[in-house]
Order: structure tokens, then sequence, then C-alpha cells
């Protein structure tokens, strides 16, 4: 079974600065990873995903994250924030392969962009 | 028009009501999922379907039921509501071809008296 933790559940920044927001994920296979953000009141939105190749993944709204295999983990970057991005981003893992699709999250780090 | 539609956005009912749920999807996603949402403990997973003859049980399955009616369509029913059910559902999508990313529902906001 895979697990997923979100190492920080509040990340407070000011605007234009940097932020990581970081996740660790446990699993015994091959994973894929993405990062999801939601607005109040709002659905999940997908940010951006790891499924193979570059370890470097470029998402929507400036974000990146990175793979790192041997470190298990898929942090979230972004170099310079907005009053906009205050929200609350999930880490989730799922096996890799061509049947299966279920996904672990993590509990949320909510980020808090003050002016 | 929005690819995953929840209906209904609210609902407050009572203790020992049924309650339906109701998700459809235009993106063409053999894939389904029911999540709730609770205040620190992230999506925990109720029930999904890999296809219209194929639904299992998630972490929290009980207390809950589901229909997959359709392709498009996926229902998930509280038989009789209890207070710790009050949460946050969505409903979820996905598809082989990305990865199985899932796509969400805008969310509904149930609350049991």
């Amino acid at each position: 079974a895979q697990s997923v933790t979100q190492l920080d559940s509040q990340v407070p920044v000011f605007e234009e600065a940097p932020v990581e927001l970081r996740c660790n994920y446990s699993s015994s296979v091959s994973v894929y990873l993405f990062w999801y953000v939601q607005y109040p009141n709002q659905g999940l939105q997908l940010l951006l995903k790891y499924l193979s190749g570059s370890t470097l993944v470029k998402g929507i709204n400036g974000f990146e994250a990175e793979f790192n295999k041997s470190q298990t983990s898929f942090h979230l970057r972004k170099p310079s924030v907005h009053i906009s991005d205050t929200a609350e981003y999930f880490c989730a893992v799922s096996r890799s392969g061509t049947s299966y699709g279920k996904l672990t999250f993590g509990q949320g780090t909510i980020l808090t962009v003050h002016p | 028009d929005a690819d995953v539609t929840q209906t209904p956005r609210n609902r407050i009912t009572k203790t020992g009501k049924r309650i339906m749920l109701e998700c459809s999807q235009t993106k063409g996603h053999d894939r389904m999922y029911w999540y709730r949402q609770d205040p620190g403990l992230g999506l925990r997973l109720i029930y999904y379907s890999f296809d219209v003859k194929d639904i299992n049980k998630g972490e929290i399955s009980d207390g809950y039921s589901v229909s997959r009616q359709a392709q498009a369509k996926f229902s998930l029913s509280l038989e009789s509501a209890i207070p710790n059910q009050t949460a946050l559902y969505f409903c979820a999508t996905s598809d082989k071809l990305q990865g199985f990313a899932q796509y969400f529902g805008p969310g509904t906001r149930l609350t049991v008296l």
C-alpha cells in the first residue's frame, strides 16, 4: 500500500516570496505522483503530475515539483507567490501501471500568502 | 459547462433520513470515485468504480452504498444518515491515458442534524 505525508499542515508566506510545500511518500512499487490545489469552496484542481521521464515537472500557475526517488519525495515549489495562491494543496500518489488508478492523498497543506 | 457535476451542491438533512448524492461526467472517463473530505483528514475514498459492472469499496464504505447507472453517472447513497456523516463529498473521474489523474466535481456539502 502507498502512503503520503505532507510535512507542513500550514505554510504562511509573504507575497512575492518563494515557497516550498513538502511531500514524502512510501511505496514498495513504482508510483505516479500528483499535486492538487483546492481554493475555498471549490473542488480539487490538478496542478501537475509525474508519470515518468524528467524528474522536474512543470504545472499550471507557475508551480513546479521535483520527483526524488532516492528520498521518496515530491516537493512543490513556486519562485514567487501571489495572494491568489492562497489555498489548500494536496499531494497524492498512485501505483503506476495500466490497471490501477486509486489515489492516496496526504492531509493537505494550507498555504496562506500575506500582502 | 463543467466536465464533472454534482447535485445537490448543499443539503441539510435529519438523522435517519435516506439521501442520494449524484455525479455526472462528460469527460468520457471509465473510472469514477466518491470521496469525503473532513478538516485535517484530507480526502478519504468511499467507493470506486472502474466500469459499470465493477464497483469496489474504499477505505470508509460503512454506512454508504453506490450505484453506477451508466458510464457517465455514479450515485452515492446514505441509507440512514447520521451526524458524523456531515462532510464535504466529492466525485472524481479518471482515465488511464492521463496516468489516472483524477478530475473532481465541485463537491456537495452535506449536513446531518
